[in-house]
């Protein structure tokens, strides 16, 4: 049973640029949620997709974007890169009629220069 | 929103020894889990624990939903226990997070 998976696994770019970054749910998940883990922090919530639709959303910029496809594996996608954007990105994925409990993926490491 | 408080922020074992880890929530919840989380950023996930009591080897987990916290037992420690223990709850769909305890099980 093939877990949460995520791509690639480390990243550099340079201020300004984009970045996509990729997740593949667990078997049998239906639902992907997105978080921002700062570096001596707890991960933050950045916003969750069902049904190919942005469900929920945390508090961040609309630079930050997403999609879910009809395989329901999803990309994060963020425009004009900060230096604080730095930071380990996980994927969770969960299945939606059970409601709850959230499966983590490996991460992004992704550095702004 | 809710907050989430883990006490204590560091902790340092001895192989071997006992320790018991704690999350406090400001509102109610239907949702908690703890995970582990390893020097490579992997989020383990441990227990799923709304409410009430669970084993798991050496680990066991108790919620008092009621009284708003949830403690992680930890027995016999061993030095593959270090890293980062994290507890989550829920809020409409996204999961809250604590600000960890850092483990180190020294041999």
């Amino acid at each position: 049973d093939a877990g949460v998976t995520q791509s690639p696994t480390h990243l550099i770019k340079t201020r300004g640029q984009q970045v996509t970054l990729r997740c593949s749910p667990k078997s049998g998940h239906d639902t992907v949620s997105w978080y921002q883990q700062a570096l001596g922090q707890g991960p933050q919530f950045i916003f969750q997709y069902y049904e190919e639709e942005e469900r929920q959303r945390g508090n961040f910029p609309d630079r930050f974007s997403g999609h879910q496809f009809p395989n329901y594996s999803s990309e994060l996608n963020v425009n004009a890169l900060l230096l604080g954007d730095s930071a380990l990105y996980l994927c969770a994925s969960s299945y939606t009629g059970t409601g709850t409990e959230q499966y983590f993926g490996p991460g992004t490491r992704l550095t702004v220069t | 929103g809710i907050q989430v408080e883990q006490s204590p922020p560091d902790l340092i074992l001895q192989e071997g020894a006992n320790s018991t880890l704690r999350c406090n929530f400001s509102d109610s919840v239907n949702n908690l889990q703890w995970f582990h989380q390893n020097p490579w950023g992997q989020l383990i996930n441990l227990f799923y624990i709304p409410s009430g009591t669970k084993q798991n080897g050496r680990l066991s987990a108790t919620t008092v939903a009621t009284e708003r916290y949830s403690l992680l037992y930890i027995s016999s420690s061993q030095t593959t226990d270090s890293g980062v223990y994290f507890c989550a709850v829920r809020s409409s769909y996204k999961l809250i997070f604590g600000s960890g305890t850092r483990l180190l099980v020294r041999p």
